[in-house]
């Protein structure tokens, strides 16, 4: 299994670009989500899904789209990049069993918006 | 919304100190869990509780969840160079099925 897989490893955007992060998981689990981090902030919630053709707004969803045709897919589009998303970016997927949620996280995707 | 606050943010040790990281929540969690991560690395699932009042160990680490389930804690004994990072909790709950939120974890230095 390859796990959590995350493309691409680096980004540079201009200000207005648009661009898709790609993040895909062969565990064939249900749930998946997206995170930033920074520095001093911890793991930030920006969309999450529970199962294909599901998804849900996480803690800081503003300026990003995501959806989940496939089970093993759930890309992330910045819709008009801004300096204010520069950031790690992180996906993660889970089983789910009641709540209880074990989330195996992909390598990140470093970005930068000048 | 549901909020985690986790402190402290940095922890400084000599190598064979003790460390505890503490979380706790503002609304009841259905479950926690703790991951770390590693300098330049990405978070890695340590272990989730469930129960109220449930301690589990791993080692040289305990992990506590709270009576109230508002609250948990790691703690290591005797820490190593090894276990530097950052520790976090996140936590589930509420009713937003699937809505989890991490605490902004604690950054662990240990001095050899």
């Amino acid at each position: 299994n390859a796990g959590v897989t995350q493309t691409p490893k680096f980004q540079v955007l201009k200000t207005g670009q648009s661009m898709t992060l790609q993040c895909a998981q062969d565990m064939n689990h249900e749930y998946m989500s997206w995170y930033r981090q920074d520095p001093g902030m911890g793991l930030r919630l920006i969309h999450y899904s529970v199962g294909a053709g599901i998804t849900d707004q996480g803690e800081v969803p503003n300026g990003y789209n995501v959806s989940r045709s496939t089970t093993e897919d759930f890309p992330l589009r910045l819709l008009s990049a801004a300096p204010s998303q520069t950031s790690v970016y992180f996906c993660a997927s889970s089983y789910l069993a009641g709540r209880a949620y074990e989330q195996y996280f992909g390598p990140g995707t470093r970005l930068t918006v000048t | 919304g549901q909020q985690v606050m986790q402190i402290p943010q940095y922890q400084h040790v000599q190598e064979g100190e003790d460390f505890t990281t503490y979380c706790n929540s503002s609304t009841t969690l259905s479950n926690i869990q703790w991951y770390k991560q590693r300098p330049g690395g990405h978070p890695v699932f340590l272990i989730q509780l469930v129960k109220s009042g449930e301690v589990k160990k791993q080692k040289r680490l305990t992990f506590q969840f709270g009576e109230a389930k508002k609250n948990s804690s790691l703690h290591i004994t005797a820490t190593q160079t090894t276990d530097v990072g950052t520790y976090f909790c996140e936590g589930a709950g509420g009713t937003s099925y699937g809505k989890l939120t991490f605490g902004q974890g604690t950054i662990l230095t240990v001095h050899p």
